[in-house]
C-alpha cells in the first residue's frame, strides 16, 4: 500500500498557484518525499524531491513540515499544460528500489 | 542526455502468446524498474534490476520476468498473456543511490499492450 494520502482532485484557475497537499505521517527519518506528474497516460515525469527541507526548482516548490508528516506541492502559476494526475510518492527501499504510487491527484487548471 | 527509451511502442498480442518489451535506461543508470499501469489498479511495481540482478520484486504471478544486460539495458516478458495483462508498461531508471536522495527515477513513454 501507498504511504501516502492526496486528495483525489482539485482545481486551479489558469495564472493561479495550485497547492497540492500530501500526507506521509508514517514516513520513516531517511525517506524521502517525490513528486511525479503524469498527463494522458505518457510516463510519470519528475517534478521535485525532498527530505526535510523546503526545496524549489524551475518548476515547483516543496513545503515539507517540520515533522515531516506532511508535504505541499506549490506550481507557482499554473497553466493549462499542468493539467495532469500529481503522485506523492514516499521512498521506501528495504531490498531495493521500489516506488509505490497512490491514486494521486488530479489537478484540473481550469482558464 | 537521451532519456529512457522503450520499444515497441504499441503492441497487439492475442491470449497465450508470449511477449518481450525492451527498456533502454539513460547513460550512467544502473537500476531499471518496470511497472504496469491499469485503469483497475493504477500503477503498479513489477520489479527492479540493478547490476543485471532483480533486487527487488513486486506482486506478480511468475507469468511476469524481466533480466538486465551488462550494458544495463532491460527486457521484461510476459508468457502465456491474459486479457487482464492489457496495460501501459512502464520502465524507469535511476542511479538508485539509496537513502541519498539520488534515487529518482525516470520514466520511459511506455509500451501499451492489448491482448486480444
Amino acid at each position: 500500500d501507498a504511504k501516502t494520502t492526496q486528495p483525489p482532485s482539485m482545481d486551479c484557475a489558469e495564472g493561479r498557484a495550485a497547492n497540492l497537499p500530501c500526507n506521509h505521517s508514517t514516513i520513516s527519518g531517511n525517506e524521502y518525499v517525490y513528486w511525479y506528474r503524469q498527463i494522458h497516460s505518457q510516463g510519470p515525469q519528475y517534478i521535485i524531491h525532498g527530505l526535510k527541507n523546503n526545496e524549489t526548482n524551475e518548476m515547483a516548490s516543496l513545503i515539507i513540515t517540520e515533522d515531516r508528516k506532511s508535504s505541499t506541492l506549490i506550481l507557482p502559476h499554473a497553466t493549462l499544460r499542468d493539467t495532469a494526475v500529481y503522485y506523492c510518492i514516499v521512498s521506501s527501499h528495504p531490498y531495493g528500489q521500489n516506488f509505490v504510487f497512490g491514486p494521486g491527484t488530479r489537478l484540473s487548471v481550469l482558464p | 542526455k537521451a532519456g529512457v527509451t522503450q520499444t515497441p511502442r504499441y503492441l497487439i498480442k492475442t491470449r497465450g502468446q508470449q511477449v518481450t518489451l525492451s527498456c533502454s535506461p539513460i547513460s550512467g543508470h544502473r537500476s531499471v524498474s518496470w511497472y504496469q499501469q491499469t485503469p483497475g489498479q493504477g500503477l503498479q511495481f513489477l520489479f527492479e534490476y540493478f547490476s543485471e540482478t532483480q533486487r527487488n520484486k513486486g506482486n506478480f504471478p511468475g507469468r511476469f520476468s524481466g533480466r538486465q544486460f551488462s550494458n544495463s539495458r532491460s527486457e521484461m516478458n510476459v508468457s502465456t498473456l491474459e486479457l487482464g495483462d492489457s496495460a501501459l508498461y512502464l520502465c524507469a531508471s535511476s542511479l538508485a543511490l539509496l537513502g541519498t536522495g539520488q534515487e529518482t527515477q525516470y520514466f520511459g513513454p511506455g509500451t501499451r499492450l492489448l491482448v486480444l
